[in-house]
Order: C-alpha cells, then sequence, then structure tokens
C-alpha cells in the first residue's frame, strides 16, 4: 500500500467544471510534487512544493492550479480543462528536495475531460 | 539539458530467466538514478536507486549497476516471477540551475511468461 493517498481515484467532468484533486502525505515529508502521466508514456513534472512554497512550475497552463495548505496536503484546482488533459495525476512526496532523496507516489487520479 | 534513453521498450521473459534493462542519460552531473514499477492501475513504486559514488547495490532479485563513465545504468532481475510484469521506469535526477527533477526514461514494458 502507497504512503501517498490520493483521491479521487477517478474523476468525470465536463470542460466548464471546476473540480479539485487531493493528496495526503503522513511521512513527514517537506517536499511534494504533482505529475501528469498520459497513457504509455512516463510522468511528467507538473509542480515542485517545497516546504509548503511552489518552488517550480514546468510552464503548466493557468487552468491547473496548486495550493499546499500544509506540509502534509497538496491540492490541485482544475478549472476550463480541456480533452487532451485527460491523463492520470500522479502525486509525490520525498523528505526534502535534496538531489539525492527518493520520491514516493501515490495510486494517481485518473481524470477524463469530456 | 538531461535526456534519459531506456532499452528495450519490451521484453518477454520466461519465467526463472533473468531480465536486464538499460538506461543511457546525457547530464555527467546528475547524481541520483532511482528504478520505478509500475503495475496496471497503480503509481509507480520505487523499487531500487542508486547513488553515483556507488557501482552497484543488490535486493534481493533486484541489482543495479551504475557506470559513471560511460552514463549508463541497468536494472537487473534475476529468478523472474509473474508479479515482476509491469513498466518499469529509470530516471536520473537533473541538477538545474533552479532546483532538480527527476528525468525518466520512456518505459520497458515487461512480461513474464509462465
Amino acid at each position: 500500500d502507497t504512503e501517498v493517498t490520493q483521491t479521487p481515484k477517478h474523476l468525470v467532468m465536463g470542460m466548464t467544471n471546476k473540480k479539485s484533486l487531493k493528496c495526503e502525505q503522513h511521512m513527514g515529508h517537506r517536499a511534494m510534487y504533482w505529475y501528469k502521466q498520459k497513457a504509455k508514456k512516463p510522468p511528467e513534472l507538473m509542480f515542485v512544493y517545497s516546504y509548503e512554497k511552489l518552488s517550480i512550475n514546468e510552464s503548466v497552463p493557468s487552468r491547473f492550479s496548486p495550493e499546499c495548505p500544509n506540509s502534509s496536503l497538496l491540492n490541485l484546482h482544475l478549472h476550463a480543462l480541456q480533452p487532451e488533459d485527460s491523463a492520470l495525476y500522479l502525486c509525490a512526496s520525498s523528505q526534502d528536495r535534496a538531489s539525492n532523496q527518493p520520491q514516493h507516489f501515490g495510486d494517481g487520479t485518473r481524470l477524463s475531460i469530456l | 539539458g538531461e535526456n534519459v534513453e531506456q532499452h528495450p521498450s519490451t521484453l518477454s521473459v520466461q519465467e526463472g530467466d533473468s531480465a536486464v534493462i538499460k538506461c543511457t542519460y546525457s547530464d555527467s552531473a546528475s547524481n541520483y538514478f532511482p528504478w520505478y514499477k509500475q503495475e496496471l492501475g497503480k503509481g509507480p513504486q520505487l523499487i531500487i536507486d542508486i547513488r553515483s559514488n556507488v557501482g552497484e547495490k543488490k535486493d534481493q532479485r533486484i541489482a543495479v549497476t551504475l557506470n559513471k563513465t560511460a552514463k549508463h545504468f541497468s536494472l537487473h532481475i534475476t529468478e523472474t516471477q509473474p508479479e515482476d510484469s509491469a513498466v518499469y521506469f529509470c530516471a536520473a535526477r537533473w541538477l538545474m540551475e533552479y532546483g532538480n527533477k527527476l528525468v525518466f526514461g520512456a518505459g520497458t514494458i515487461l512480461r513474464v511468461k509462465s
């Protein structure tokens, strides 16, 4: 069982909807990540939070809005998404952003945009 | 930037045989190399990692070797079992000007036939 918990597991939404993805970890990790994974492809980094502050935004469109309310929680707010945004959204965490710290992934939210 | 190439893209082995997956990276400054296993409907699971000050690491049936001079690293699975069937991703930690990120290989689909 993964120690990074993501909800919901599946989400279907229309292009005009607003929804949020949630991620939680209780390992005391201070770095948290959002990745996007298309079918048969590797994960692609979207955002990095370090000590609850956004430290990397990989030029992600503004219709994706991350939020880190505290050291255990990470949200991804979705608004006006496009069909090509359908993918598996993965959250990960690591002890900190040091270069040799392993990242642990959740099982993701499978998002479908109608 | 960092580029990670992974081969083969698919690998079929008979149960009990060994499986080897190879990756090469481009940035000699990369110093951390994790391997992830992703089963259907799950997130990537860290199975082993190696840091650049080590040439080899082993954990039961799984081993990773690193050749810094040639900039390549390999995953070795011995005595394969049907439950080893999954997609395997290698990654390299790329040290950027404003932080660091994991750069993933394209993945290898491993099928273990019983």
